[in-house]
């Protein structure tokens, strides 16, 4: 079956920085969603992706639909202490009605 | 617009039991999706509802059972629960019965010892 490879697993960041992280699937999809969760809440949209190619900000999130439709990244530019948790993409094949998820990027803060 | 509701937000039962998890969609959304998230892992699919009739299931067993009211409020019922089952269980809004642009619920809690 369709499977979603999200690097890295989890990742430290210090105010400021940029971080990145990435998916890809072994199938095409025909759009790519990002969602942050946070401990004991449901996921929450922060971009979603219909065409390949597409690049989407929202404020300082940017995330792209590749070329091929079998990979997607997001970007977190100038982070800041409330960047804190695990973020996940999500993709929905051609003619398909589920999403299927990542693992998860767990973003933490610099001790 | 309201968001997606989910109740009750916890829940235990023990092993053999049966339990009920309820969903109120987002406004002027017909679509219903379902998915299991264990500890530390993504979601995933359990089923979807799309105007009162299943849209496609994921892979789980038939004791896991679903509805979809005219209102497009939706019912997941897991029968002989197993201690597998512990989990968060998220319900997922859309319009128009596909995968895409899913906005999920606080998700409902579940414990079974």
């Amino acid at each position: 079956g369709q499977q979603l490879n999200q690097s890295p697993q989890s990742m430290f960041i210090q105010e400021g920085e940029d971080v990145s992280m990435n998916c890809t699937s072994s199938s095409i999809f025909n759009t790519w969603l990002w969602y942050k969760q946070d401990p004991g809440e449901g996921p929450v949209l922060l971009i979603a992706l219909y065409k390949a190619g597409e690049l989407t900000s929202n404020g300082r999130l940017t995330a792209q639909f590749g070329i091929t439709r079998k990979d997607s990244f997001l970007n977190i530019s100038a982070s800041i202490p409330s960047d804190v948790g695990i973020y996940f993409c999500a993709g929905s094949a051609p003619a398909g009605n589920k999403l299927t998820f990542g693992g998860g990027t767990r973003v933490l803060v610099k001790p | 617009e309201t968001g997606v509701t989910q109740s009750p937000t916890h829940l235990i039962k023990t092993r053999g039991q049966q339990v009920t998890l309820r969903c109120s969609s987002q406004s002027g959304h017909n679509t219903v999706s379902w998915y299991q998230q264990a500890l530390g892992q993504g979601p995933q699919f359990i089923f979807q509802y799309y105007r009162e009739e299943e849209n496609g299931r994921g892979n789980f067993p038939p004791r896991f059972s679903g509805l979809q009211f005219p209102n497009y409020s939706s019912e997941l019922n897991v029968n002989a629960l197993e201690l597998d089952d512990s989990a968060l269980y998220l319900c997922a809004s859309s319009l128009g019965g596909k995968g895409e642009t899913q906005y999920f619920g606080p998700g409902t809690r579940l414990l079974v010892l």
